[in-house]
């Protein structure tokens, strides 16, 4: 079992759908990060979380400490959204590397 | 403006011959990673430095060397490739430990015919 667990793994939505990945870590961590990565590309930093709620554009993500729970959200999802979307828990237990989880791969059409 | 700068964003080497590649920053962070990262895997360590100390990890191949000659600047160098190293090799930085960003070059792609 990953440290780290996502779902769904592939996600196929309509554009202006409301989309949701979730992620759940079993490892102890002092942040955790949402990271975005397009087909042959780099990796873009959405997100660092250690408690609450953070939001940027029509990006919303959310972590529940207590249950080892985040998730990401997309508003009003568009193509350009369509990528693979990676939760990673820093540190802690793993000396501060980064636990990737398997990632989901999202695919919005027009 | 790009402040993780990979480069190349493509190299193509041959079976053997070495190869470097570079990452520079402009927002003067502490630490630099480099990760490995295969077609449809997670990225996977392979060292960082915190300033000056270096950090490798247990299961980096020998093969892979770094090195950091000045905060700006960290170069991976592959000395001997294999067919098994073609990989997109990514960048990344942070201020420090714990909780801080994570700032990502766009990754160098490398091919070894």
């Amino acid at each position: 079992k990953n440290e780290v667990e996502q779902s769904p793994q592939n996600l196929t939505a309509q554009e202006g759908e409301f989309i949701t990945i979730n992620c759940s870590y079993s490892v102890g961590i002092s942040a955790l990060h949402w990271l975005q990565q397009h087909p042959g590309g780099g990796i873009v930093s959405l997100f660092m979380l250690s408690s609450g709620k953070k939001k940027h554009g029509r990006l919303i993500a959310t972590i529940n400490i207590q249950e080892k729970h985040s998730s990401l959200h997309i508003t009003a999802s568009h193509p350009r959204d369509s990528a693979v979307y990676i939760c990673a828990g820093r540190g802690q237990s793993s000396g501060d590397k980064l636990t990737f989880g398997t990632g989901t791969r999202l695919a919005v059409r027009p | 403006d790009a402040m993780v700068i990979q480069n190349p964003r493509y190299q193509v080497t041959q079976f053997g011959k070495p190869v470097t590649l570079s990452c520079s920053q402009t927002l003067n962070h502490n630490v630099m990673y480099w990760y490995q990262q295969k077609s449809s895997q997670a990225p996977k360590l392979l060292f960082h430095y915190y300033d000056k100390d270096f950090n490798n990890e247990a299961d980096t191949p020998d093969n892979f060397q770094s090195r950091r000659p000045n905060t700006s600047f960290c170069f991976l160098d592959i000395r001997s490739p294999g067919l098994g190293d073609a990989a997109m090799y990514l960048c990344a930085t942070s201020r420090g430990y714990g909780q801080e960003q994570l700032f990502f070059g766009s990754g160098t792609q490398l091919s070894v015919l």
